[in-house]
């Protein structure tokens, strides 16, 4: 059946890195998304991989392996205005998307 | 441009009562999505209408209902709310341009509750 797995919460130092992961068990696979989400506030873009490796853009990186089913992201030089919800999406071969309960970020000074 | 408009912004219903959420968008996008989101849980998709006069069922459609009489327009019906129907609604719109992997964009939101 169809799952995308994220841990539930995680907690980094400003300044610091840190690394997402996600991982998908989907029917096909067309990309993968990650989306950003502050509290009370509607998810925004910031990746899109369909190929194999990294993608980077600015302080955050997004990579993936589809033969792994496995995706991160990588946010480094850590500011406190990253402490949000980041919520990994693959969009399976019929164009849905399905979503991950996203992985709440915790940042300390 | 306001890009996607979503009323009303909270909205505190009795069970049994009908509401329709409304959702607007100037981007000209042709696909149009409902997502409800709860904690713990994922986005998941309510209905979608991939261009005008058409829609379709998502994951969780059973006491919603949709229609999209125009590009810009895709209202949200309950008919008779239930508690477990208290969530968050997001509408987001994609432009489909891209052949179907395009980035989704949401609106606001509106947070429902029924009691």
């Amino acid at each position: 059946g169809q799952n995308i797995d994220q841990p539930t919460e995680m907690t980094a130092t400003e300044g610091a890195i840190v690394q997402i992961n996600c991982t998908y068990q989907t029917s096909g696979f067309n990309g993968l998304f990650w989306y950003q989400q502050h509290a009370g506030e509607a998810p925004t873009f910031l990746s899109y991989n369909v190929l194999d490796g990294l993608e980077e853009k600015g302080r955050f990186s997004s990579f993936l392996s589809r033969s792994k089913g496995y995706s991160y992201l990588l946010l480094k030089e850590l500011q406190m205005k990253d402490s949000a919800s980041y919520l990994c999406a693959v969009i399976e071969s019929n164009y849905q998307l399905i979503w991950g309960a996203g992985t709440k970020l915790i940042i300390k000074p | 441009t306001a890009g996607i408009t979503q009323a009303p912004t909270s909205q505190i219903l009795a069970a049994g009562r009908s509401m329709t959420l409304r959702c607007t968008q100037d981007m000209r996008h042709n696909a149009m999505y409902w997502y409800r989101q709860d904690l713990g849980l994922g986005l998941r998709l309510i209905h979608y209408s991939n261009t005008a006069g058409t829609t379709g069922k998502g994951e969780v459609p059973d006491g919603y209902s949709v229609s999209r009489a125009n590009t810009d327009d895709f209202p949200l019906t309950l008919a008779s709310a239930v508690p477990s129907q208290t969530s968050v609604y997001f509408c987001a719109t994609q432009d489909d341009s891209g052949g179907g992997a395009d980035t989704q964009y949401f609106g606001p939101g509106t947070r429902l509750t029924v009691l």
